[in-house]
C-alpha cells in the first residue's frame, strides 16, 4: 500500500528540547515536504527536497532543520522548540512526473509548553 | 504569494452545485486541489498545469484560466460526503516552493 508515515503522531514537549519528526515514504518519491497547518493560516510549506541531498527553504522555514540523506526518509528537526511552533504539523512526497498526486502522511500534532 | 481562495464557507442542500475559486498574483506552472476533512490529511483531487485545460472525476471538476492565474473547483449534485474544507495550492514551477490558499468550508446538508 502507498503511503507516507509520520511518528509520533501526538507529542507534547517543553521549550528548548530538541525533538525529530519523522517522516517516511515507500512510494520511491523524488519530491518532499513538510507543512504546518494552524487555525486561520492555512497550510504553509516549511521545507522540501527535490531529491536526495538536495533541499530548499518554503515558507516558513525559521526554527526547524530538515535532512535527506535516504530517498525514503525526511525527518524535520526542531533544534529549540517553542510556543509558536505548536502547531499540526504533515509531512507529503510526490513523484519526479508532472501529474503525480502528493500524497499526505496522517498529521503529527505538536504542543510545545 | 498564497493565493486568494472564495468563498470561504459554503453550505449546500445535497444536489446543490458549488464553485471554489483561486486567484494567484503570480505566473501559476500548476494549481493542484486538495480536500481535508476535520482532523485527516488533505486529499489530493487533481491538478492543472499551465497552458490553461479543464480536468474532472465523477462530479468534480476543475478549470485553469492562465490569463488570469485563476483556477475554479466545480461540484456538481453534491453530495454529504463532500463536506470538508477544499484547498488550492500554487507552485510558479514545476516541484519549487509550493503554496496553499486558506481554504474553503464546504457544508453539504441532507
Amino acid at each position: 500500500e502507498a503511503q507516507v508515515t509520520q511518528n509520533p503522531r501526538y507529542l507534547i514537549t517543553v521549550t528548548g528540547k530538541k525533538l525529530t519528526v519523522t517522516c517516511s515514504q515507500n512510494m520511491n518519491h523524488e519530491y518532499m515536504s513538510w507543512y504546518r497547518q494552524d487555525p486561520g493560516l492555512g497550510l504553509r510549506q516549511i521545507y522540501y527536497s527535490m531529491n536526495v541531498e538536495v533541499t530548499d527553504k518554503g515558507d516558513v522555514p525559521e526554527g526547524y532543520k530538515v535532512s535527506r540523506k535516504e530517498k525514503r526518509n525526511f525527518p524535520l528537526i526542531l533544534e529549540s522548540p517553542s510556543p509558536n511552533q505548536t502547531s499540526l504539523y504533515f509531512c507529503a512526497s510526490r513523484t519526479g512526473d508532472q501529474e503525480e498526486t502528493q500524497y499526505f502522511g496522517p498529521g503529527t500534532r505538536l504542543l510545545v509548553l | 504569494q498564497q493565493p486568494v481562495q472564495s468563498p470561504q464557507a459554503v453550505i449546500l442542500r445535497e444536489g446543490e452545485d458549488a464553485v471554489i475559486n483561486c486567484s494567484s498574483s503570480k505566473a501559476l506552472y500548476s494549481v493542484h486541489w486538495y480536500r481535508q476533512k476535520h482532523g485527516e490529511a488533505p486529499v489530493f483531487l487533481m491538478i492543472l498545469l499551465k497552458g490553461g485545460e479543464q480536468k474532472g472525476h465523477e462530479k468534480i471538476s476543475a478549470s485553469f484560466n492562465e490569463k488570469k492565474q485563476q483556477s475554479s473547483l466545480y461540484l456538481t449534485a453534491s453530495q454529504l460526503s463532500y463536506s470538508g474544507t477544499y484547498f488550492c495550492g500554487t507552485e510558479k514551477d514545476n516541484f519549487n516552493k509550493f503554496y496553499f490558499g486558506s481554504g474553503t468550508k464546504l457544508n453539504v446538508k441532507p
